[in-house]
């Protein structure tokens, strides 16, 4: 399989501030990352998709000033919440394909987003 | 709009007992279906994925049948043990690489 990581793991920070969430492919290279977010008991909601060098691309409802997402090389993505607010505490987690690994989605172990 | 309906919501299941979620799709255009395992505080990992030209796909305990005809799609955990307890999401895709479409989920408590 391919190996996806996310910094931080978990992250607490105060209203108002931003946050960044960093996803990298460890051991290809991804031409195509997903942002999803997962509230308790819940689904994967895709809130974007990037591909390398290209802005990404939001899902319907996705604040795309809020929510800012830059796919700069083919191993790293980040996702920046901007002005975080409680109802944006989540898990964040990112996928990505590409290169050897277009078998399927390989997930990273997402990042817990608490805003006070 | 879910494009991709599973079900039961939850389920118990007793240890050595057999797991069966169900999901089914409109789109037919989909080409791909895969299961993930999210254990809490984790990432979802994959488990096993089929696509439409095979009926049945097995990898040890855990299977996948495909009823093209219906839109069906459902994973078959034989010999549940307590570690399987988790939640599992069933998903669709055009292609392996692309954007899916996940089930609601489905927690699976197996009990000792």
């Amino acid at each position: 399989g391919a190996v996806v990581s996310q910094h931080p793991s978990w992250v607490i920070c105060k209203s108002g501030t931003s946050v960044k969430i960093e996803c990298r492919s460890l051991d290809f290279q991804a031409t195509t990352m997903f942002w999803y977010r997962q509230f308790p008991k819940q689904s994967l909601m895709l809130m974007a998709t990037s591909n390398e060098g290209s802005k990404a691309t939001y899902e319907q409802g996705v604040e795309k000033d809020k929510f800012l997402i830059n796919h700069a090389s083919l191993t790293l993505s980040t996702l920046t919440v901007t002005s975080a607010h409680p109802e944006d505490s989540s898990f964040y987690i990112c996928s990505a394909s590409g290169g050897r690994a277009t078998d399927t989605q390989y997930f990273g172990p997402g990042t817990r987003l608490t805003v006070l | 709009q879910q494009q991709v309906k599973q079900s039961p919501q939850s389920l118990i299941v007793q240890k050595g007992g057999i797991s069966i979620i169900n999901c089914a799709y409109e789109n037919t255009a989909f080409d791909y279906f895969p299961w993930y395992q999210q254990f809490p505080g984790k990432g979802p990992a994959l488990l096993i994925a089929i696509r439409p030209d095979v009926s049945e796909k097995k990898e040890g305990r855990f299977t996948i049948s495909f009823n093209k005809s219906a839109k069906q799609f459902s994973l078959h955990i034989m010999d549940s043990q307590p570690g399987d307890s988790a939640t599992y999401f069933c998903a669709a895709s055009t292609d392996s690489w692309g954007k899916f479409q996940f089930g609601a989920g489905t927690q699976v408590v197996v009990t000792p």
